[in-house]
Order: structure tokens, then C-alpha cells, then sequence
């Protein structure tokens, strides 16, 4: 099992550039998250799906889609990048079932800057 | 609301000392806790987690309890190594959900 992959590893991108992080697991989880990680905040939910077709807001969605047509595949859409999307972006899985309970598995994040 | 406190960082230790980070948190509802490390370059790798009041989690030689009365999961170490520098995540779900909270971390420094 190769886990959960994201891609690219490093972005920069100009301000008002559009862009898609990749997010994919092997494990068949139904629940996958998007988190951005900045200096001295921890981790903070950007958007969750509990299933293909099912997708919620976390804690900070302004200036960012998400879609999940398929249990294995979750991407991140920036459709008009701001310097202040500047971060670490971590995509997580974890099983359903037991909820919170469960374990998340993360990815190896995606260096995103926005000049 | 549900949220996550943990002392600031950086830690720094010399090897075979006694660590201890500490996570006090908010729950609206009944929360599950765990702590999560993250080495250099690489995401977040769950480290051990407790469901529900009294239970300890360990593993690796760490430790936490999940304390009710005084809503704390403190994470402890009688012996670090210099393997064990990292930055350590404190963690909540609440209501048996997959929607977790983190607290902001802290870096830990092992010396040789």
C-alpha cells in the first residue's frame, strides 16, 4: 500500500493563479480531510468528505473547492491564489465506522507558495 | 467550542531526561484525544490516543492520560532520545465524529 500521496511535494504560484492539489489514498477510507499548517497555528480543517459525493466545510474553506467523485481521490482547488494561502497543505484518511475513534493517516504534505 | 491548548515550544533536552507537554482542552461533547508526531519533511503519524476518561495510551515509551476532571491529556517520556525530536500534536475528536481539532504543537529538541 502506498498509502495517501499528494502531489506536487512544492508549488509557487503567482497571485490570481488557479491551481489543484492532489490527494490520493489506497486503503479504501471513506473520511479524507484537507489541512493547511502555518506557523505557530497548528493544523486547521480546510474541508472534509465522509464518502464519495459528500463533502463539508471545516474551519477556514474561503478560497477553496473540493469535489470527491471517487472513494480513492480527493483534490484541493484554489481557484484565485492569495499570498495569504501560503502554507502546508496536509490531505489525511481514516476509516469509517468507529469515527473519531479511528486513527488518520496523513500525507506527506505540499509546500505551497503564493507570491 | 472544541479546541486544544498545548504549551509552547521549543523544548529542548538533553537525552535520557524526563519529558513532559502538556494539552489541556474544550469539548462540547464526549472527545476522544490523541497525541500525533511529525519528524522533519514528513506528515503527521498518530502516536498513541485514549477514548474515553482514565485510559492511558502508550507507545514508544510515551505516555498520556486522558484526565476528565481536569479536561488534560499530558504527554510524557521518563527517558528521551535524540530520535525523539519532532513536533508533538495534541489532538481531539469530539462525539465520536472524524472531524478532529489540533492544538498548535511544540517542537521538542533532543541533545546529545
Amino acid at each position: 500500500n502506498a498509502g495517501v500521496t499528494q502531489t506536487p511535494k512544492f508549488q509557487v504560484l503567482k497571485t490570481g493563479q488557479s491551481m489543484t492539489l492532489q490527494c490520493a489514498q489506497d486503503m479504501n477510507h471513506e473520511y479524507m480531510s484537507w489541512y493547511r499548517q502555518d506557523p505557530g497555528m497548528g493544523l486547521r480543517l480546510i474541508h472534509y468528505s465522509v464518502g464519495a459525493g459528500i463533502t463539508d466545510q471545516g474551519e477556514v474553506p474561503n478560497g477553496y473547492n473540493v469535489s470527491r467523485s471517487t472513494t480513492e481521490d480527493f483534490p484541493l482547488r484554489l481557484l484565485s491564489a492569495a499570498p495569504s494561502q501560503t502554507s502546508v497543505y496536509f490531505c489525511a484518511s481514516s476509516p469509517s465506522g468507529s469515527g473519531g475513534y479511528n486513527e488518520q493517516f496523513f500525507g506527506p504534505g505540499t509546500r505551497l507558495t503564493v507570491l | 467550542g472544541n479546541s486544544v491548548t498545548q504549551m509552547e515550544g521549543p523544548v529542548t533536552l538533553s537525552e535520557e531526561a524526563f519529558l513532559t507537554i502538556n494539552c489541556t482542552y474544550t469539548a462540547t461533547g464526549y472527545p476522544s484525544l490523541f497525541w500525533y508526531v511529525q519528524y522533519p519533511g514528513e506528515g503527521l503519524q498518530l502516536l498513541l490516543k485514549a477514548t474515553k476518561a482514565d485510559d492511558k495510551g502508550s507507545n514508544k515509551g510515551f505516555e498520556a492520560t486522558y484526565r476528565k476532571e481536569t479536561t488534560s491529556f499530558h504527554l510524557e517520556k521518563g527517558s528521551v532520545q535524540v530520535s525523539d525530536s519532532a513536533v508533538y500534536f495534541c489532538a481531539l475528536s469530539v462525539n465520536n465524529f472524524n472531524k478532529f481539532y489540533f492544538g498548535s504543537g511544540t517542537k521538542l529538541n533532543v541533545k546529545p
